[in-house]
């Protein structure tokens, strides 16, 4: 069975603690791994799409990398604006995205 | 762009009562997603349009949810009879399939409660 599973389900970090969001999955077939944000009381916002393993894509403090296995979402010096959940989702198929449950990211100022 | 446009964004209702959830895509976007997410099961699909027809319906959970998308810039989600195992957030996403890349954009959602 496809699945995509997530780690930490929270994470609590000071203001400027580096850290990193697990997303492993086991799916045939992967045809794209994303990430997206999610703000409480709104809808998911997307961050990066990776394709292939060794893929890295970056923005501001934020770094996705890619292994045949999982993703990380690495996070450097990050600011309580960097608060949300963070969701983990793959491609299956043509269209089918299949969602882990999130990591509860909160940055203490 | 405006991006996807859901309404209403918050509906109350009692169990029994039909509802129906409306979404505007991004435009251009040719395809068109319905999730919903619950504290339990997460984000989930439920159903998807390609230009404007159905593709995979696998998602939804039973006869009492149909959707339905009569042009490009228009799509429902209806719930007959509603129960309160069906409160939930529901999402609509549209995306743009080129080149084998794509993003699906994601409305502001609908939170729905059955009492």
């Amino acid at each position: 069975e496809d699945q995509v599973t997530q780690s930490p389900e929270a994470l609590r970090l000071q203001e400027g603690e580096s850290s990193s969001l697990n997303c492993s999955y086991t799916v045939s077939g992967l045809r794209g791994l994303f990430w997206y944000r999610q703000d409480p009381g709104k809808g998911p916002e997307f961050l990066f799409t990776l394709y292939s393993a060794g893929e890295e894509k970056e923005k501001e403090r934020l770094k996705a990398t890619l292994t045949k296995k999982e993703s990380f979402l690495h996070i450097t010096a990050p600011k309580p604006e960097d608060s949300a959940t963070y969701l983990c989702a793959v491609r299956l198929g043509a269209q089918k995205l299949v969602f882990g449950q999130g990591t509860r990211l909160t940055i203490n100022p | 762009d405006a991006g996807v446009i859901q309404s209403p964004r918050h509906e109350v209702t009692e169990m029994g009562q039909e509802v129906t959830l409306r979404c505007k895509p991004i435009s251009g976007h040719d395809y068109l997603f319905w999730y919903r997410q619950t504290m339990m099961r997460g984000l989930e699909l439920l159903i998807y349009f390609n230009n404007n027809v159905p593709i995979d319906d696998s998602g939804m959970p039973e006869d009492r949810f149909s959707a339905k998308m009569p042009n490009a810039s228009f799509s429902t989600l209806k719930i007959q009879p509603s129960e309160p195992r069906d409160s939930a957030v529901y999402f609509c996403a549209s995306s743009f399939m080129s080149g084998g890349a794509e993003t699906q954009y994601f409305g502001p959602g609908t939170r729905l409660l059955v009492l």
